[in-house]
């Protein structure tokens, strides 16, 4: 069964750097995952693809402060040099044939 | 410019039927993976129901049998109509574009509406 899972919180500094984490469940190392932010208020933006390579692509307009990362059922998304409009919620999303969509739990994210 | 726009939610009794819509400007509904997302209040995000551009329809097992996903080619709109309404479905619902990536095999939502609210209750 393909479970995704995120840490429910993340903070760091406005101008620093974060990592969020997206584990996929074992024996699911070779899936794709997107990333998405919502920020307050707003429906959700999709940020990028990353495949469990590392190889990613990003959506139109999206800053290049964020990167993505893999490693083997683990997938990152890092946010650098932060601002006060990244404090957001970040999910994760995957898809597998006869599973659909399936999302993590989603990260809320504190700029202080 | 690609949009997609919630419409339909409210406030309904348990038992009751909804319909939402979605209105999508910038690209045609019928050629793409559509599908509806739910996010309950202090719950994750949750699939509710996809078509494919070739008219299949997929239901979360939570949903199957009450709702139906179903698309107007003339409006270039998607919809879902739901029936037998419970309190779990109070939820914020959102309809998504996906794209299908072939190198990383799979697809991904990489246009969304703002959402609309379903409250159900008595």
């Amino acid at each position: 069964q393909l479970v995704v899972t995120q840490s429910p919180s993340a903070s760091a500094s406005l101008g620093a750097s974060v990592k969020l984490t997206c584990t996929l469940s074992s024996g699911h190392n070779n899936y794709a995952i997107a990333w998405h932010q919502q920020q307050p208020e707003k429906g959700p933006r999709y940020l990028m693809k990353l495949n469990s390579d590392g190889s990613h692509s990003k959506g139109d307009g999206i800053p290049d402060r964020f990167s993505g990362s893999s490693s083997g059922t683990e997938r990152y998304l890092t946010i650098s040099s932060l601002q006060s409009e990244d404090e957001a919620d970040y999910y994760c999303q995957t898809w597998g044939a006869g599973i659909h969509v399936v999302f993590g739990g989603g990260t809320k994210l504190t700029v202080l | 410019e690609v949009q997609l726009v919630e419409s339909g939610g409210g406030l309904v009794q348990p038992g009751g039927s909804l319909r939402l819509s979605c209105a999508a400007s910038g690209f045609t509904v019928s050629t793409n993976y559509m599908t509806w997302i739910r996010q309950a209040p202090g719950k994750g995000r949750e699939w509710v129901s996809v078509i494919y551009s070739g008219g299949s329809t997929f239901y979360a097992d939570s949903v199957k049998g009450r709702f139906t996903i179903s698309r107007d080619n003339s409006k270039n709109t998607l919809y879902l109509q739901m029936n037998s309404l419970r309190a779990e479905d109070t939820a914020v619902y959102y309809c998504a574009r996906g794209l299908y990536e072939s190198s990383y095999y799979f697809y991904y939502m990489d246009v969304w509406g703002k959402g609309t609210t379903v409250t159900v209750s008595s």
